[in-house]
């Protein structure tokens, strides 16, 4: 059973500090994919990765960064957490290449910065 | 850039009716494919149908149909035979070139 897991459903963080949210999936995908969700904005890419190491902004990366050093992980950091990163956060992992290769999703982080 | 658009933030249908949900897409790619999630309310993203570019006919699965316009750049889902389960978070998204983008996403609501 393919299976993309992320490492907290809740998170209550401090203005200022530095948040690790971990993603891990176990497909052996190339792809994995960092978003936010807010209501009435949809999913928002932060950042994704299509290799190892390899790193690419989304649409809306200031405030984050990420690190690939596994295939398997994809570690999305917020350097210097504020109170407008309240919001959930989706991991999601897909094959390379192109094709019907959906992409499957963890359950999701609710980070909430106070 | 790719840029995806959902213009209906919320939808009713009543049981065992059709509804058809919008989508819009822009990007310069040749090559990509488009796909249709279901979010429920407990959260969880359940892949519902995908359309490749070079796909000539329209891709179906079950009760769902995408209506897939290219010239118009248009990918709309087809739910038919409506029913309660249909109650959810319904998002577009493409993928082009290793991104994977998603629209703003439409709430829709099956009454009984």
């Amino acid at each position: 059973d393919v299976k993309v897991t992320q490492s907290s459903r809740y998170l209550v963080k401090r203005t200022g500090e530095k948040v690790f949210l971990e993603c891990v999936q176990d497909m052996d995908h190339e792809n994995m994919f960092w978003y936010r969700q807010d209501p009435g904005l949809g999913l928002r890419l932060i950042y994704f990765s299509y290799d190892v190491k390899m790193k690419e902004k989304g649409d809306i990366p200031e405030g984050y960064s990420v690190s690939r050093e596994k295939k398997e992980r994809f570690s999305l950091i917020l350097e210097s957490a504020s109170t407008n990163q309240t919001s959930m956060y989706l991991c999601a992992s897909s094959f390379g290449g192109q094709g019907s290769t959906q992409a499957f999703f963890g359950q999701g982080t609710r980070l909430t910065v106070v | 850039a790719q840029k995806i658009t959902q213009t209906q933030p919320g939808m009713f249908v009543q049981e065992k009716e059709a509804v058809t949900l919008d989508c819009t897409y822009d990007t310069s790619d040749q090559s990509y494919g488009l796909f249709w999630y279901k979010q429920p309310s407990s959260g969880e993203m359940i892949f519902l149908i995908y359309q490749g570019s070079y796909d000539e006919q329209n891709a179906t699965e079950g009760r769902y149909s995408l209506n897939f316009q290219k010239a118009r750049k248009s990918a709309n889902l087809v739910i038919s035979a409506s029913q309660l389960g249909d109650s959810a978070m319904y998002f577009c998204a493409m993928r082009a070139d290793y991104k994977l983008s998603f629209g703003a996403g439409t709430t829709v609501t099956v009454r009984a």
